[in-house]
């Protein structure tokens, strides 16, 4: 099966710093990647939509300056917390879409990020 | 649309017994469904999918139902294990959709009891 991963798995980090993530496809190009957050006890919640090569597309009430997205190559997407304060500590969990041609478009998601900011 | 802050509804299963985890879905152009189990500190994982063209497709101990006319998506699990003791979500979308995303339910939590 497809494999995406998520680096790093943890972290921990003063308020008012930033955090990058990354998301990367192992075996396989993803035109797509999507980034989700999750709280506690609740589903996930799409932040945004990332197209390699191209600006990403956010969810409406998720603010593109404090969340910067790069899809730089078909294998790799980061998200950046900017100015991270308490509020953004969550779970952040990166999907992938392969490559038009694929007879599904499953999205295949990564093992997520912890994010606590004190 | 995406659920947003909602707590998730429990189903607890007496080992061995089997579950059902339902869903309802609100789009009616949705063609492609797609149950993801979540364990606790893990990403979603890929379970079972069911295009629109199917009623029922089976897996290794797991059943997916799809009725289209309510706009009813369910997922049976046989003989539970505690091993699959997690949050369950569906998740739906249209085939050839380009970059649209999965749009996923709110979840249920499957508690298995010994």
């Amino acid at each position: 099966g497809a494999v995406v991963s998520q680096h790093p798995s943890r972290v921990i980090c003063k308020s008012g710093t930033s955090v990058k993530i990354e998301c990367r496809s192992l075996d396989f190009q993803a035109t797509t990647m999507f980034w989700y957050r999750q709280f506690p006890k609740q589903s996930l919640m799409l932040m945004a939509t990332s197209n390699e090569g191209s600006k990403a597309t956010y969810e409406q009430g998720v603010e593109k300056d404090k969340f910067l997205i790069n899809h730089a190559s078909l294998t790799l997407s980061t998200l950046t917390v900017t100015s991270a304060h308490p509020e953004d500590s969550s779970f952040y969990i990166c999907s992938a879409r392969r490559l038009a041609g694929a007879s599904t478009d499953t999205q295949y998601f990564g093992p997520g990020t912890r994010l606590t900011v004190l | 649309g995406e659920s947003v802050g909602l707590h998730l509804p429990t189903l607890s299963v007496q080992e061995g017994d089997n579950s059902i985890i339902n869903c309802a879905y609100s789009n009616s152009a949705s063609d492609y469904f797609i149950w993801y189990k979540q364990e606790s500190g893990k990403g979603p994982q890929f379970i079972i999918d069911i295009r629109s063209n199917m009623d029922k497709r089976q897996g290794q101990r797991v059943t997916v139902l799809l009725n289209k006319t309510v706009k009813h998506l369910s997922l049976q699990i046989a003989a539970t294990q505690p091993g699959d003791s997690a949050v369950y979500f569906c998740a739906e979308n249209t085939l050839n959709s380009g970059n649209t995303p999965l749009v996923f339910g709110k979840g249920t939590r499957l508690s298995v009891i010994a």
